[in-house]
């Protein structure tokens, strides 16, 4: 399977932990998108990498949440001091062109649960 | 700012009958894209759709159709001959113009098919 792949699927933690999640691209795409879903809303925009660089930002991306992308392949979105307001689809999404033309390639999520 | 609106929570339609899922978008930009991509239940997103906006030509692929009018900044989804694979979440979305990376989504509707 060459698709955008993410891990873990589910994640339960208990308030003020922290949690990292891993999205693994396809391969030959240089550009990889954070979003974030709640329940019966459609995704929100939170990062953007262009190859290794982040270039944007949402300001739902408070200072408890980074995001890397080393060597412009896999990214990780760390959560610090998780909260129950975290509670949420982390999608991510990759893609060849920008999303003003092209296709954007989404994984199947991680799904969030703080307790 | 750029917004989309999908007013359309739930729809349901029988099995090969036909469908219309709306969406209306605000912009001042006069060329641009709009997406529809559909969300299945426990997979991940998938693009259905593609118009361009300078095109006055409703885009087609296979039984998925829209009605884009812009002067209305309206951009429907026609579903003709319904299956019940195409039950799924659908989200209307549009690039903001001013930023290479994000991919504005609607709130989204969930169609139901039923035999």
């Amino acid at each position: 399977d060459t698709g955008v792949s993410q891990d873990p699927r589910h994640k339960i933690t208990k308030r003020g932990q922290n949690v990292t999640f891993r999205c693994d691209p396809i391969s030959e795409h240089n550009r990889l998108y954070w979003y974030r879903q709640t329940l019966g809303q459609g995704p929100e925009f939170l990062t953007y990498f262009q190859n290794e660089a982040q270039l944007e930002k949402s300001r739902l991306l408070s200072d408890r949440f980074s995001a890397e992308r080393p060597k412009g392949s896999f990214s990780t979105l760390e959560i610090q001091r998780t909260e129950q307001g975290d509670s949420a689809m982390y999608l991510c999404a990759s893609s060849l062109f920008g999303p003003n033309t092209g296709e954007l390639f989404f994984g199947e999520g991680s799904r969030l649960t703080v307790l | 700012a750029q917004t989309v609106t999908q007013s359309q929570p739930e729809m349901s339609v029988q099995e090969a009958e036909t469908v219309t899922l709306s969406c209306t978008y605000d912009t001042s930009e006069s060329d641009y894209y709009l997406f529809w991509y559909k969300q299945p239940p426990s997979r991940q997103m998938i693009l259905v759709i593609r118009q361009e906006a300078y095109k006055q030509q409703n885009a087609t692929e296979n039984r998925f159709s829209v009605n884009f009018q812009k002067a209305a900044k309206s951009f429907s989804l026609k579903i003709s001959d319904s299956q019940l694979g195409d039950a799924a979440m659908y989200f209307c979305a549009f690039p903001n113009t001013g930023t290479a990376s994000k991919l504005t989504f609607g709130t989204g509707t969930r169609l139901q098919v039923t035999l």
